[in-house]
């Protein structure tokens, strides 16, 4: 079975400090792996996705995230938080066997961005 | 690039009528659709998968008969809640995947759309 845990429903942080919203995943085989923002009221934007190669990704805005196959983990980092950083986050995964694509989403980590 | 839209935004309607909710990929072929239903403060439940030309796959406790998919071209899939009731009010997300190029693998989703039945 697939699934992704977000441990935290919620992060704080101080502009200008690092953050790290966390994932872990469960899947056979090797996974592709995604990270997505959600604003109030909208869609969610694609941020970054791992699909092979080296294990840290640089996607939109600033973020990357480094996938780690041993601790079975995909964290999502930025140096420096913005204020408008502040929003929800969902790291999804999806087993490469997997013929119609269904990414498995975790619950989603709040984040938000003191000024 | 890689552009979904949904019509409409948002949707008022009274108990008992139907709702069409359209996707559309913009810049991009998508060979398969995703309907999600989204709950307040909740994560996304994928309601179906839909494949250009070919029925849609629901997933486990979703009514097909009240959720109509429709994916009738590389570019624009359907959802139709038929006889909507109150308790079908939600936000309802589609994405869309292509499996060329570089957007290989990735869904990209479009922005929502936030109905309300009265």
């Amino acid at each position: 079975a697939q699934s992704v845990a977000q441990p935290e429903d919620q992060v704080n942080v101080a502009e200008g400090n690092p953050l790290t919203v966390k994932c872990t995943y469960s899947v056979s085989g090797n996974p592709y792996l995604f990270w997505y923002v959600q604003y109030p009221n909208r869609g969610l934007q694609f941020l970054l996705k791992y699909i092979t190669g080296d294990n840290l990704v640089k996607g939109s805005y600033g973020f990357e995230a480094e996938f780690n196959k041993s601790q079975t983990s995909f964290h999502l980092k930025k140096p420096s938080a913005l204020v408008s950083d502040s929003a929800l986050y969902f790291c999804a995964v999806r087993g490469r066997g997997s013929t119609l694509g269904r990414l498995y989403f975790g619950r989603g980590t709040q984040l938000t961005v003191w000024p | 690039g890689a552009v979904v839209s949904q019509h409409p935004s948002w949707v008022i309607c009274k108990s008992g009528t139907s709702v069409k909710i359209e996707c559309r990929s913009l810049d991009f072929q998508a060979t398969t659709m995703f309907w999600y239903r989204q709950f307040p403060k909740q994560s996304l439940m994928l309601m179906a998968t839909s494949n250009e030309g070919s029925k849609a796959t629901y997933e486990q406790g979703v009514e097909k008969d009240k959720f109509l998919i429709n994916h009738a071209s590389l570019t624009l899939s359907t959802l139709t809640v038929t006889s909507a009731h109150p308790e079908d009010s939600s936000f309802y997300i589609c994405s869309a995947q292509s499996t060329s190029g570089g957007r290989g693998e990735t869904q990209y989703f479009g922005p929502g759309t936030r109905l309300l039945v009265l």
